[in-house]
């Protein structure tokens, strides 16, 4: 059975910083890309990151980019989301969210993890 | 800024059909935009539904089915269950600049 379990999230002052993790099983976690979206509280889903098998394709939508970094550890079938800079905007909850074979498809998602940005 | 457009709300009757839709600022949406359907419940996560246009996930009940339609993506329910009151949304890709974007999502009531 798939399953992907976020952690991390937290109250995290404006400018702060917070890693979140995936840990993932239940697959072959090196072989499938990998996906952070997240929902502000009562809003939307957004997409935030995607990552290849191999680290070698990262993409980030424009509002994070230069503050959020996307990484992955396949030995340990992990997924992080490095976060910088915090601002109000984004809280929200992450998910993380597993691609299917073909990439720019989606297939598993997690319960999600909190972050609230907030003095 | 891309925009993706769904259907604010729509109301469907028990064992009725209905038909959202998800249209992209850049034009028509196609299959190279790969359309996904996600169905979330309050509270919880989002649920894959559709992949690829069409495609169903081996959970995905059969009276849910995707299709392009007039230049957007499209997902009909038929024979509506109380259980399918949720929020869908649409997921597109745009591989030119290699980014996802959903869409604002469809609050679909079930009276």
């Amino acid at each position: 059975e798939v399953q992907l379990v976020e952690s991390g999230g937290r109250l995290v002052k404006p400018g702060g910083s917070l890693r979140l993790s995936c840990a993932a099983s239940g697959f072959t976690f090196s072989t499938y890309s990998m996906n952070w979206v997240r929902q502000a509280p009562g809003k939307g889903l957004e997409w935030v990151s995607s990552i290849s098998t191999s680290s070698t394709y990262i993409y980030y939508t424009d509002s994070v980019k230069g503050r959020f970094t996307i990484s992955r550890d396949n030995a340990k079938s992990s997924l992080f989301l490095q976060m910088n800079s915090l601002r109000a905007e984004d809280t929200a909850v992450y998910y993380c969210a597993k691609s299917a074979i073909t990439v720019t498809d989606f297939d598993y998602w997690g319960q999600g993890t909190l972050v609230t940005v907030s003095s | 800024q891309t925009v993706v457009t769904q259907e604010p709300s729509l109301t469907v009757s028990p064992g009725g059909t209905v038909t959202l839709t998800c249209a992209s600022s850049t034009g028509a949406v196609t299959s190279g935009n790969s359309p996904n359907w996600f169905q979330q419940r309050p509270g919880q996560a989002p649920r894959a539904l559709i992949y690829s246009t069409s495609n169903k996930h081996s959970w995905t009940p059969a009276r849910f089915s995707g299709s392009l339609l007039g230049g957007k993506a499209a997902l009909t329910l038929s024979d509506v269950q109380p259980e399918d009151e949720a929020e869908y949304y649409c997921l597109l890709y745009y591989g030119d600049a290699q980014y996802w974007m959903f869409g604002g999502g469809t609050k679909l009531t079930v009276l």
